[in-house]
């Protein structure tokens, strides 16, 4: 089955500067790539996917990598501010296949410093 | 816009005691599903649901049990309860099974003593 290892753990960066989370998955089927932000107290919402047929995907300050070569997948967040304090969870699944669940990553908790 | 809401926020048991968590979603969402949340751990699928009646297990579905009697709600059940089920379970519903967004319940925070 699949499996999402997910670094780093926690994260702190200044406000303005740019974070990076990588997440790695083991099965090479995988093709739906969600990322989910959970603030604190708050409930997980998406903030972003990435499909397989696509490499890059950009919505605003954040963006989704895939190297389905590498098997891995990044969130990049820019121009950080304090609100994007929270914990994220990357997630992977082969979509559409009849077996496998959802597989999230541990998260990663990101600390922005005004 | 989606919501999913879920019976308590906080609930706190007895080891043994029988315990029912429900979730209620008003989107008419075929897809419902119950994580539990461990610090360090991440999501965790206990249950999913692709239809009324219909359930399967997720990755540790031991100790629980699921009901599905009607679309808009998914339950699930402690059967006896043990002081590791400790944990916050927060449900989920989505359009189609895994290739879209989970819209999530605000979590109960269930403490077993």
């Amino acid at each position: 089955g699949e499996n999402v290892e997910q670094h780093p753990s926690t994260l702190s960066v200044q406000e303005g500067d740019s974070a990076v989370i990588k997440c790695t998955y083991s099965d090479s089927a995988s093709n739906y790539f969600p990322w989910y932000k959970q603030e604190l107290g708050k409930r997980p919402q998406l903030i972003i996917d990435i499909r397989s047929n696509v490499g890059e995907k950009k919505d605003q300050r954040i963006a989704v990598t895939l190297n389905k070569t590498a098997k891995h997948f990044s969130l990049h967040i820019t121009e950080t501010q304090p609100e994007d304090s929270a914990v994220y969870f990357c997630a992977a699944i082969k979509d559409g296949g009849s077996q496998g669940n959802l597989i999230f990553g541990k998260g990663t908790k990101l600390s922005v410093k005004p | 816009d989606v919501k999913v809401t879920q019976s308590s926020r906080y609930l706190v048991k007895r080891t043994g005691e029988k315990v029912f968590l429900e979730c209620v979603q008003d989107m008419d969402h075929e897809n419902m599903f119950w994580y539990r949340q461990d610090p360090g751990l991440g999501l965790r699928l206990i249950y999913f649901s692709y239809d009324v009646k219909m359930k399967e297990k997720g990755d540790i579905p031991e100790g629980y049990s699921v009901s599905r009697e009607k679309k808009e709600r998914f339950s699930l059940i402690l059967e006896s309860a043990s002081t590791n089920q400790t944990s916050m379970y927060l449900c989920a519903s989505s359009l189609r099974r895994w290739g879209s967004q989970q819209y999530f319940g605000p979590g109960t925070r269930l403490t077993v003593t």
